[in-house]
Order: C-alpha cells, then sequence, then structure tokens
C-alpha cells in the first residue's frame, strides 16, 4: 500500500540550530515528492518538490530535501531554524506525471525556542 | 501567487444538520478542486476529487451521500456534510488545480474546522 511516514509528530529546536524532518514512503515506483508547509489558520504552502533528476532540491524560505531512493526517504533540512518557521510541516508523494492526488503524512509541529 | 478562499474557518453545528463548506479559486481557473480531512495527529486524507462540470469521484469508504461536492464552476467547489453527526467533527481542506500551472501546481485552502456537537 501507498503511504507515506513521519517518525517525528513533535520536534523542538533552538534557533538558529539546524534542522533535519524526517520522511519515508512506501511506493510501488519512485514517486514525486513534495514538502508542505501550515501555519495556524492557513493554507499549505509548497516548499519544495522532487520529479526527477538532483536528488538534493532547493526551496523556498532556506530549505532543502535530499532524496534516497535506497532508504525511501526525502528529508527536509535546514541549516539554520528561524522562530517563524515554526509551523506543521508535511511530506507528500504522487503518482508521476500528471495531476494526481498527493498522500499525505501525519506532519511534523515543529517548535522553535529563541 | 494563486489564492484559495476556503469559508468558512470554523463551525458549530447541531447533530442531525447540514452544514456547507466554499472553497473559491480568486485569481485563477480550478480545473480540478480535491476535498481533504484531516483528524488530530494524523494524514490529510482524501476524500474526493471533483472536475468543474462533472460528479465527483469519491475515495474508497466515503459516503458520496453524506459527503456532497459542487463544481459547478471554474472558481467554486462546495462540499456539503448532510446530517452531520459528530464524528464528522474533523478539519476540511481544499486543494485546487491551476489550470495553467505545472504538474501538481495545487494551491491549498485554509482549512474548515467543524464540530458537530
Amino acid at each position: 500500500a501507498q503511504s507515506v511516514t513521519q517518525p517525528d509528530i513533535h520536534i523542538t529546536v533552538s534557533e538558529g540550530a539546524s534542522l533535519e524532518l524526517r520522511c519515508n514512503y512506501s511506493y510501488g515506483a519512485t514517486p514525486y515528492l513534495f514538502w508542505y508547509v501550515q501555519s495556524p489558520g492557513q493554507g499549505l504552502q509548497l516548499l519544495l518538490k522532487y520529479f526527477s533528476g538532483d536528488t538534493l532540491v532547493q526551496g523556498i524560505k532556506g530549505f532543502e530535501a535530499e532524496f534516497k531512493r535506497s532508504q525511501s526517504s526525502f528529508n527536509l533540512r535546514k541549516p539554520s531554524v528561524h522562530w517563524s518557521d515554526a509551523a506543521e510541516y508535511f511530506c507528500a508523494v504522487g503518482a508521476p506525471g500528471g495531476y494526481n492526488k498527493l498522500i499525505f503524512g501525519a506532519g511534523t509541529r515543529l517548535a522553535v525556542h529563541p | 501567487g494563486a489564492v484559495v478562499s476556503q469559508h468558512p474557518s470554523r463551525v458549530i453545528c447541531k447533530s442531525g444538520t447540514s452544514v456547507k463548506i466554499e472553497c473559491r479559486s480568486l485569481d485563477f481557473q480550478a480545473t480540478t478542486m480535491f476535498w481533504y480531512r484531516q483528524f488530530p495527529k494524523q494524514s490529510l486524507m482524501l476524500m474526493a476529487t471533483s472536475n468543474e462540470g462533472s460528479k465527483a469521484t469519491y475515495e474508497q469508504g466515503v459516503e458520496k451521500d453524506k459527503f456532497l461536492i459542487n463544481h459547478a464552476s471554474l472558481t467554486l467547489s462546495t462540499l456539503t456534510v448532510t446530517s452531520a453527526h459528530p464524528e464528522d467533527s474533523s478539519f476540511y481542506i481544499c486543494s485546487a488545480r491551476d489550470r495553467r500551472a505545472s504538474s501538481y501546481g495545487y494551491t491549498f485552502g485554509s482549512g474548515t474546522r467543524l464540530t458537530v456537537v
């Protein structure tokens, strides 16, 4: 079955510290991969996506993610977290090509200490 | 950028009544709208996919007679929860495909917190 696992429900980091949010997926083939961020009361915003090619992708707000086929992972990273990064982060997968439904992980809530 | 306005953001209704949730694409035409629900500490689960002018396609296990979806225009899709019960309390969120966008160019609404009492 297709699924996305985000092992960490809640993470707390200090401002300025580095961040890594984990995402593992189970899929028949290599899917398209996405990271979204949701701030309270707001919609999901796309941070970055991976379709093919370079396995290290850059996104908005200083985030990057690395696709590792051997580990079925697509972890999100940021070298230095800002207080404004506190939000809920969702990893998602979709079938390659076209416009297909997304399968989401349960999300990781990030808290940032000053 | 593309914006999807979802209303209401929060609604409380009595058991047995119906509630309508609207999603409007403000500056683009949404050929496809996805409706999700999210229980606390769980994933967004796709409920249905609607294309403008045609019937919605529901995911397995979603009652189409209970969750009525209408996508009558390229800028508006509605989800009506009929005869709501406490177990329908959840967070509902829509996502629209911009017909001009590249693959997977989806824009999400800000969600609706439904509480059935």
